[in-house]
């Protein structure tokens, strides 16, 4: 089945810095990448995604790139801000599992961003 | 995301006893989920339905049973067979098609005493 690595599980950056946070996933048809912000003790929520026909999404300070060669995806944090502090995860979805959206996480990535 | 209710937040459960854990969501989705967060770690799928009346395991559905009798209610059992339960769970929904949105709910803490 699909696995998804995400690394690093710990990054610490200082206000300002970019953050960049990365995951491979192992089955060739994913189409389908979301990045998962949840802060502590609540929800995920999501703060963007990709499919697997473009390479790049940007959205204000946030940018999700993929390399469907390599199986890999990214998330780019720019300008960071103390707010950005949280538990990321990025997931992966696969047509073939069936009409379910069913998506496999990675295990996250807790963000400090020192003031 | 406020279309989603789940309750109890928090559930004080002991050993051996069956407790069930319950989703709402009014936003009209065909598909639910039900996923599983330990401390410090991602989340794991437990059952998903795409539509009334069926329902399929995920990844971690020992332990647990589901019920989707009607589109807007998911409920998750935790039986005594799951032999470490205590943990935060999380139910979801989404239309069912690859490449939306998953919405989740609050969540539910469960710890067993």
């Amino acid at each position: 089945g699909e696995n998804v690595e995400q690394h690093p599980s710990t990054l610490s950056v200082q206000e300002g810095d970019s953050a960049v946070i990365k995951c491979t996933y192992s089955d060739s048809a994913s189409n389908y990448f979301p990045w998962y912000k949840q802060e502590l003790g609540k929800r995920p929520q999501l703060i963007i995604d990709i499919r697997s026909n473009v390479g790049e999404k940007k959205d204000q300070r946030i940018a999700v790139t993929l390399n469907k060669t390599a199986k890999h995806f990214s998330l780019h944090i720019t300008e960071t801000q103390p707010e950005d502090s949280a538990v990321y995860f990025c997931a992966a979805s696969n047509p073939g599992w069936g009409a379910t959206n069913k998506l496999i996480f990675g295990t996250g990535t807790l963000l400090a961003v020192q003031p | 995301d406020g279309g989603i209710t789940q309750s109890p937040k928090y559930l004080f459960r002991k050993e051996g006893q069956n407790v069930t854990l319950s989703c709402e969501q009014n936003l009209n989705h065909d598909a639910m989920y039900w996923y599983r967060q330990d401390p410090g770690q991602g989340l794991r799928l437990i059952y998903y339905s795409q539509i009334v009346n069926d329902f399929q395991k995920g990844d971690i559905a020992e332990g647990y049973s589901v019920s989707r009798e009607k589109k807007e209610s998911f409920p998750l059992t935790v039986t005594s067979a799951q032999k470490n339960p205590t943990a935060f769970y999380l139910c979801a929904s989404s239309i069912a098609r690859t490449g939306n949105t998953i919405y989740f709910g609050e969540g539910s803490w469960l710890t067993v005493v």
